[in-house]
């Protein structure tokens, strides 16, 4: 079972509240990923990092931001929330190195603003 | 068993069939790709990978095959139970990149 984890599982916020979604891994991992997805649907990549200090944005645009100042820790967070952020937030991490590219999901953040 | 030729959205399965969950993905200079599993209301979690220079790959009760001509990419579940039921996405990484990019997903339902 992989050590990545996720807080809050479940929020529901009012528009306008500044939010973080906490994520940590136990397992050194240099690379952090953070993907949205909507119910039933498809992860798509909003931001990446390839290690401490290191943010990217991925391929799906996104109004939140991120920060990396320890391996372990790559909190997201949402200055000003709105309905259109309601989604799941799923957290992941992958070696630096090695023969595969094997992503180690966290259970998701599911995200509801009213 | 069941299969789809191209890819559905949905597939519904008897318990004890086998069960074949089609993917096309999208680049062809991709060299690595990966299945994944993913249950209501958790992360996903890896099932099984193959590289390019392989056509076939096998698991436990899984097998994946890779059609590098046609960019196609399957996954083959030998008696599924119940406990397969779950939303199963392919992802590929490409040349030179070490993010996967997925595809969308088929949910699996099976049938008792």
């Amino acid at each position: 079972e992989a050590d990545i984890y996720q807080t809050p599982r479940y929020l529901v916020i009012g528009t306008g509240k500044k939010i973080t979604l906490e994520c940590s891994q136990t397992m050194g991992h240099d690379k952090m990923y953070w993907y949205q997805q909507d119910p039933g649907m498809e992860l798509h990549l909003i931001h990446y990092s390839y290690g401490v200090n290191s943010t990217e944005k991925g391929d799906l645009s996104s109004e939140s931001t991120v920060s990396r100042i320890r391996t372990e820790h790559f909190p997201l967070t949402l200055e000003s929330a709105r309905p259109s952020h309601t989604s799941q937030y799923l957290c992941a991490s992958s070696e630096s190195t090695g023969s595969t590219g094997e992503l180690f999901f966290g259970e998701g953040s599911r995200l509801t603003v009213l | 068993g069941e299969s789809v030729g191209l890819h559905l959205p949905t597939l519904s399965v008897q318990e004890g069939d086998n069960s074949i969950i089609n993917c096309a993905y999208s680049n062809s200079a991709s060299d690595y790709f990966i299945w994944y599993k993913q249950e209501s209301g958790k992360g996903p979690q890896f099932i099984i990978d193959i590289r390019s220079n392989m056509d076939k790959r096998q698991g436990q009760r899984v097998t994946v095959l890779l059609n590098k001509t046609v960019k196609h990419l399957s996954l083959q579940i030998a008696a599924t139970q119940p406990g397969d039921s779950a939303v199963y996405f392919c992802a590929e990484i490409p040349p030179n990149d070490y993010k996967l990019s997925f595809g969308a997903g088929t949910t699996v339902t099976v049938r008792a």
